[in-house]
C-alpha cells in the first residue's frame, strides 16, 4: 500500500543502547523529516532531508543520527539512548516546498 | 524568539456548534500555513492549508482565515461533531526548506 510507514511502532530499550527507528515512504517525496513529540512541547524537528544524501539538523538534533541513501527511506538512530529521549517519534514526507507534510503513525520509544 | 502559537490549550464546545481555533504567528515572511488534526495515538493529519496570497480558504466543514496584518490564523469547524475531538496544530513554512514550525496545539473537546 502506498503511504508512509514507521517501524517499530513500540520500542522499549535500555539507557546506553543504540536504537534505529525506520521510516519508509512510497511516494518518492523529496523531503523527509523526523519529529519528536512530548507533552508540553508539541512537535519538534530533529532532522530533515531535502533529497537522498542531503540531511540537515533541525531544532533538537543532539543524540541523533540520520542517513538517507535511498529516497524512500530515512532511518533515525539514537547512538546511545538516554531517558530524555523517551518520546513519540514521527516521520513525515512532502513532495516539495509549500505543500502539506504527510505523517507516519509514529513510534513510541521508552528508554529505561 | 519567533514562534507559532495557539491562544488556548483547550477548547470545549457543544456538539452541533461551530468551533474556532486560533493561532498567532510572528514571522511576517512566512508564506504558507497548514492546520493539522491529531487524534489520540495517531500521527497528525492534514486538514487544510492556505498560502499568504489568500485570506480565506474553505474545505468540507472547515474554513481557514489568514489575517496577515495582525499575523493571525484561525480554523473554523462548522457543526462540530464528536469525531472532531482531537488536538489541532497550526504550522507555518518559512522559506524554501520545506520545514514546518508547529504551534503547541489546542485540544478540542466536543460535548454531546
Amino acid at each position: 500500500d502506498a503511504g508512509i510507514t514507521q517501524s517499530p511502532r513500540y520500542k522499549i530499550t535500555e539507557t546506553g543502547r543504540q536504537v534505529t527507528l525506520m521510516c519508509h515512504q512510497t511516494w518518492s517525496h523529496s523531503y523527509m523529516f523526523w519529529y519528536r513529540q512530548d507533552l508540553g512541547h508539541g512537535l519538534r524537528l530533529i532532522y530533515y532531508s531535502a533529497a537522498a544524501d542531503i540531511t540537515d539538523k533541525g531544532e533538537v538534533p543532539d543524540g541523533y543520527v540520520v542517513s538517507r541513501s535511498k529516497t524512500e527511506n530515512f532511518p533515525l538512530t539514537l547512538e546511545s539512548a538516554t531517558r530524555s529521549q523517551t518520546s513519540v517519534y514521527f516521520c513525515a514526507s512532502v513532495r516539495g516546498v509549500n505543500y502539506e507534510q504527510y505523517f507516519g503513525p509514529g513510534t513510541r520509544l521508552t528508554v529505561t | 524568539g519567533e514562534s507559532v502559537g495557539l491562544h488556548l490549550p483547550t477548547l470545549s464546545v457543544q456538539e452541533g456548534d461551530n468551533s474556532i481555533i486560533n493561532c498567532a504567528y510572528s514571522n511576517s515572511a512566512s508564506d504558507y500555513f497548514i492546520w493539522y488534526k491529531q487524534e489520540s495515538g495517531k500521527g497528525p493529519q492534514f486538514i487544510i492549508d492556505i498560502r499568504s496570497n489568500m485570506d480565506k480558504r474553505q474545505g468540507q466543514r472547515v474554513t481557514v482565515l489568514l489575517n496577515k496584518t495582525v499575523k493571525h490564523l484561525s480554523l473554523q469547524i462548522a457543526a462540530t461533531q464528536p469525531g472532531d475531538s482531537a488536538v489541532y496544530f497550526c504550522a507555518e513554512n518559512r522559506g524554501n526548506t520545506g520545514k514546518l514550525i508547529f504551534g503547541q496545539g489546542t485540544t478540542l473537546q466536543v460535548k454531546p
